[in-house]
């Protein structure tokens, strides 16, 4: 059971390039996000997912893109790097019982992001 | 979503009881209040969470006033190795604040 796992740990970005973080969980979770925290700050929600085919925004989407195929996996793709989403990427999952989401999410390590 | 209020910063002895108030005066009847820790530069961690009643788990308990507008949180005898930033939490959706920086000292 390895919970959730975050690839890469670590990425440089040129301006302008395109990538995917990948987030995977193996506690078939419904309930999958992303969030990104600056330095010194709290964490910020960007998208997330009550399900497979199921995507909402959060408070900072904007230049991010997900989709959730299957229940395990939920990529975060940046569309056009800026130096503005340099930023610890954090994916959390969790079970979703509707409105009351009354169970703990699980966090991943991170993916620390550079934009250059 | 509830917003919350948390002081920025507490100090607490090793070996004493810590308790980090919150305050969430918008909550909703049906939103939970949830409580997260963040070690360095870790992922955060899940505490404790509860609705009306006080909950206890073996890392903490959750005071919730009878209006359900502030909640405490103790650790019964912080350790070194609680020193970090918490985060409470109302509502489902899971957006964080700015936190407490919670300084435990030998």
């Amino acid at each position: 059971n390895a919970g959730v796992t975050q690839t890469p740990k670590f990425q440089v970005l040129k301006t302008g390039q395109s990538m995917t973080l990948q987030c995977a969980q193996d506690m078939n979770h419904e309930y999958m996000s992303w969030y990104r925290q600056d330095p010194g700050m709290g964490l910020r929600l960007i998208h997330y997912s009550v399900g497979a085919g199921i995507t909402d925004q959060g408070e900072v989407p904007n230049g991010y893109n997900v989709s959730r195929s299957t229940t395990e996996d939920f990529p975060l793709r940046l569309l056009s790097a800026a130096p503005s989403q340099t930023s610890v990427y954090f994916c959390a999952s969790s079970y979703f019982t509707g409105i009351r989401a009354n169970y703990g999410y699980t966090f991943g390590s991170g993916t620390r992001l550079t934009v250059v | 979503d509830a917003k919350t209020t948390q002081p920025p910063s507490m100090d607490c002895a090793e070996g004493r009881a810590a308790n980090l108030p919150c305050n969430h005066s918008t909550i909703s009847g049906n939103e939970y209040v949830y409580w997260y820790r963040q070690i360095h530069s870790q992922g955060p961690q899940y505490i404790i969470h509860g609705l009306k009643n006080n909950e206890t788990n073996e890392m903490a308990s959750l005071i919730i006033t009878e209006d359900r507008k502030s909640s405490t949180l103790i650790l019964p005898h912080a350790t070194l190795r609680d020193t970090a930033v918490y985060y409470c939490i109302g509502g489902n959706k899971l957006v964080f604040g700015a936190g407490t920086i919670l300084r435990v000292k030998s």
